[in-house]
């Protein structure tokens, strides 16, 4: 069953870096998501990325973070300078054109330090 | 608006036991999709089902079945004859019919007991 792969499984970063976290969604989706969840909390949406932009985003999704596709298999996700806050396992998602279906990878875990 | 709502945050069993988890929704849109997923300890979410706002019937996978009514704003998901191997948190979350994010709902960890 095709999936979504996410990489790292879990990095460690100090505060202020920037961080790039990758996924590779699933070849013939179009649509792709990130989605955040702080320790022991709930899952919160980020962003949603269609045609090579933004379509929607959160609250949450501030000037810190960026998303982009770079090629034609990853998307990516960087916090530009990270916080302590921004502790949390990050999770892709992506979907296809016409069905509603969201396909979750296993998640980076971001700890800040 | 879109908000979902799971009361309990935590549920411990004994193994065989039957367990319903509750979610109740709230959103003002006609046509809406309502989500289960499994979080285990390892910490992947993993779907286990989805329904659209016009399907009302119930639904039941193996041990698993999904109570959805609308009247309620509510989508209930029960286990029966849970297993130690059922342990995990589990979201109910909703998207709306415009726009493609999902609202989860805080979770409810089950515990499993053998």
């Amino acid at each position: 069953e095709p999936e979504v792969t996410q990489t790292p499984s879990h990095q460690v970063t100090q505060m202020g870096q920037e961080v790039i976290l990758r996924c590779v969604p699933i070849s013939n989706h179009l649509y792709f998501y990130w989605y955040r969840q702080i320790l022991g909390q709930k899952v919160e949406f980020l962003v949603s990325f269609y045609n090579n932009e933004i379509s929607e985003k959160s609250e949450i999704f501030d000037d810190q973070f960026s998303v982009e596709r770079p090629d034609g298999s990853n998307f990516t996700l960087k916090i530009r300078s990270t916080k302590l806050e921004d502790s949390a396992m990050y999770f892709c998602a992506s979907s296809s054109a016409g069905t509603l279906g969201y396909t979750f990878g296993s998640g980076t875990r971001l700890t800040v330090v | 608006a879109q908000k979902v709502t799971q009361a309990q945050t935590e549920i411990s069993v004994v193994e065989k036991e039957d367990v319903t988890l509750d979610c109740v929704y709230e959103t003002r849109d006609t046509t809406y999709y309502l989500f289960w997923y499994k979080q285990p300890p390892s910490g992947e979410l993993v779907f286990l089902i989805r329904r659209n706002s016009f399907d009302e019937q119930n639904e039941i996978s193996g041990r698993y079945s999904w109570n959805f009514q609308k009247s309620t704003s509510s989508f209930n998901f029960t286990i029966t004859a849970s297993q130690v191997v059922d342990s995990a948190v589990y979201f109910c979350a909703l998207r709306g019919g415009a726009g493609n994010m999902l609202t989860f709902g805080g979770g409810t960890r089950l515990m499993v007991k053998p």
